[in-house]
């Protein structure tokens, strides 16, 4: 069922560092690139989204790279911090239909 | 604003129980998803309902089904449990006609253990 493929499977960094996660995804019909960050015991939240008609979104220190021809997209994580420490997940979606996850990266920020 | 709430938070059943899990979604919501999280993996898609129908199904089995009530809640049923079914269940609550994109908002989870 996964058409999204998600690397690296764990990240370490070094505080103030930048992160960088990548996703590529295999139908055309994705329209709709959101990445969620979890904590252990916790629902996925959130984190921003992109739609394939901008190549980036910056919102603070989180941004989205989005290839469309390479059916590829990114999150940088700009001054990397502890509290950052988590399981980040990207997905993606066709119109209103359901959310295709990848299988998550485990970010660990070290002080 | 509340947000997206499910229960119970753990659950512990036997092989061969039925379960029933719970969701209320954000205020304003009225599209529930259920996912299924197993550890160390994304979550799956498993339903979701719209206007108290299913409108869309992942590939699971028909012994996971489903209800929506007229305010919005859903809830997610698993009979003949078997052990493989132990995971994180989530709800994502989102806005139908919002606009073309899926913008869903996740709850907690209910952690079902089966022995």
């Amino acid at each position: 069922q996964q058409q999204v493929k998600q690397s690296p499977q764990s990240l370490i960094v070094q505080k103030g560092g930048i992160s960088i996660i990548n996703c590529a995804y295999e139908n055309t019909a994705f329209d709709y690139f959101p990445w969620y960050q979890q904590f252990p015991g916790k629902g996925p939240a959130l984190l921003i989204a992109i739609r394939p008609d901008v190549s980036e979104k910056k919102e603070g220190r989180f941004t989205i790279s989005f290839n469309k021809s390479a059916k590829q997209f990114s999150l940088h994580i700009m001054d990397s911090q502890p509290g950052d420490s988590a399981t980040y997940f990207c997905a993606a979606s066709a119109h209103i239909n359901d959310m295709r996850f990848g299988a998550g990266t485990r970010l660990t920020v070290k002080p | 604003d509340a947000g997206v709430t499910q229960s119970p938070t753990h659950l512990i059943k036997t092989r061969g129980q039925q379960v029933t899990l719970r969701c209320s979604p954000k205020s304003g919501h009225d599209t529930v998803s259920w996912y299924q999280q197993a550890l160390g993996q994304g979550p799956q898609f498993i339903f979701q309902y719209y206007e108290e129908e299913e409108r869309q199904r992942g590939n699971f089995p028909d012994r996971f089904s489903g209800h929506q009530f007229p305010n919005y809640s859903s809830e997610l049923n698993v009979n003949a449990l078997l052990l493989g079914d132990s995971a994180l269940y989530l709800c994502a609550s989102s806005l139908m006609g919002q606009g073309p994109y899926n913008e869903q908002f996740f709850g907690p989870g209910t952690r079902l253990t089966v022995l």
